[in-house]
C-alpha cells in the first residue's frame, strides 16, 4: 500500500513564525498536493506539484509556498503564520500514469496559530 | 470552474438501515471522474467508490453504491446495512478527465454521517 506520511499530527505556532509542513510518499508518485480542510468548506487546494521542482498554484495559494526538491517529499511553507491559517492540512499523492485513479492521503496536520 | 455541492451537512441512520448521501456538481466537461471519500475520526481519507463519467453503469463496492445521473449532474452514495464503522465525514469529489498535469480533485463541503445503535 502507498503511504503518505505527514511529519506532525498536531502543531502549535505563533503568529509571524515561518512554518514548515512536511509530507513524504513512498511509491514514486509524480503528483503531490496540499489541501486545507475547514468546516463547511470541505477541502481546498493550496498548491500542487506534478513532478520534481514543478509546482502550480491551487485555489488558495496566498500566504503559502511549496518546495519539491525530491520526488518523494513535498513541503508546504507558511512564510509568516497568521491566525487565519489555523486549519487542518492534508497532503495527497497520485500516480500520474494511471489516468482515472484517485489520491492517497496523509493523516493530516492540525495547525493552530496563536 | 467546476463546483461540487453536498447539501446535507449531517445525516443520521439506524444501524442495519440504508442511507443516501447527496452530491451535485457543475461542469461543462463530458469526460470526468467522480469519487466518494470517507474521513473517519482518525482523519485518514479513504476512497469509498469511483465512477467514470463515460460509464453508464453505476459503480458498486460491497455495501456502497452510487446513483450517477449524468444529465442531472447528480452523484449520490447509498450505504446499505449501515454499520457503526460507517460513521464518518463523507466527501464527494470531482476530477477532470481532460488533460492537464495532476488534474486536481474538487471537493464538496462534506456530510457528517452518524450511525445509531
Amino acid at each position: 500500500d502507498v503511504k503518505v506520511t505527514q511529519s506532525s499530527r498536531y502543531l502549535v505556532k505563533r503568529t509571524g513564525e515561518k512554518v514548515f509542513l512536511e509530507c513524504v510518499q513512498d511509491m514514486d508518485h509524480e503528483n503531490m498536493f496540499w489541501y486545507r480542510q475547514d468546516p463547511g468548506l470541505g477541502l481546498r487546494l493550496i498548491y500542487f506539484s506534478y513532478d520534481v521542482k514543478m509546482k502550480e498554484k491551487g485555489d488558495i495559494p496566498e500566504g503559502y509556498s511549496v518546495s519539491r526538491e525530491k520526488k518523494e517529499r513535498f513541503s508546504l511553507i507558511l512564510e509568516s503564520a497568521s491566525t487565519n491559517q489555523t486549519s487542518m492540512y492534508l497532503c495527497a499523492s497520485r500516480l500520474d500514469r494511471v489516468y482515472g485513479n484517485g489520491y492517497t492521503f496523509g493523516s493530516g496536520t492540525r495547525l493552530t496559530v496563536v | 470552474a467546476q463546483t461540487v455541492t453536498q447539501s446535507q451537512p449531517e445525516m443520521s441512520v439506524q444501524e442495519a438501515e440504508t442511507v443516501t448521501l447527496s452530491c451535485t456538481y457543475d461542469t461543462s466537461e463530458s469526460d470526468y471522474y467522480l469519487f466518494w471519500y470517507k474521513q473517519p475520526p482518525s482523519r485518514q481519507m479513504i476512497l469509498v467508490i469511483r465512477q467514470e463519467a463515460y460509464k453508464q453503469q453505476n459503480a458498486t463496492e460491497n455495501r456502497f453504491s452510487v446513483n450517477f445521473q449524468k444529465a442531472a449532474k447528480s452523484f449520490s452514495l447509498k450505504i446499505s446495512d449501515s454499520q457503526l464503522g460507517d460513521a464518518a465525514m463523507y466527501f464527494c469529489a470531482y476530477r477532470s478527465g481532460v488533460g492537464g498535469y495532476g488534474n486536481k480533485l474538487v471537493f464538496g463541503a462534506g456530510t457528517i454521517l452518524r450511525v445509531k445503535s
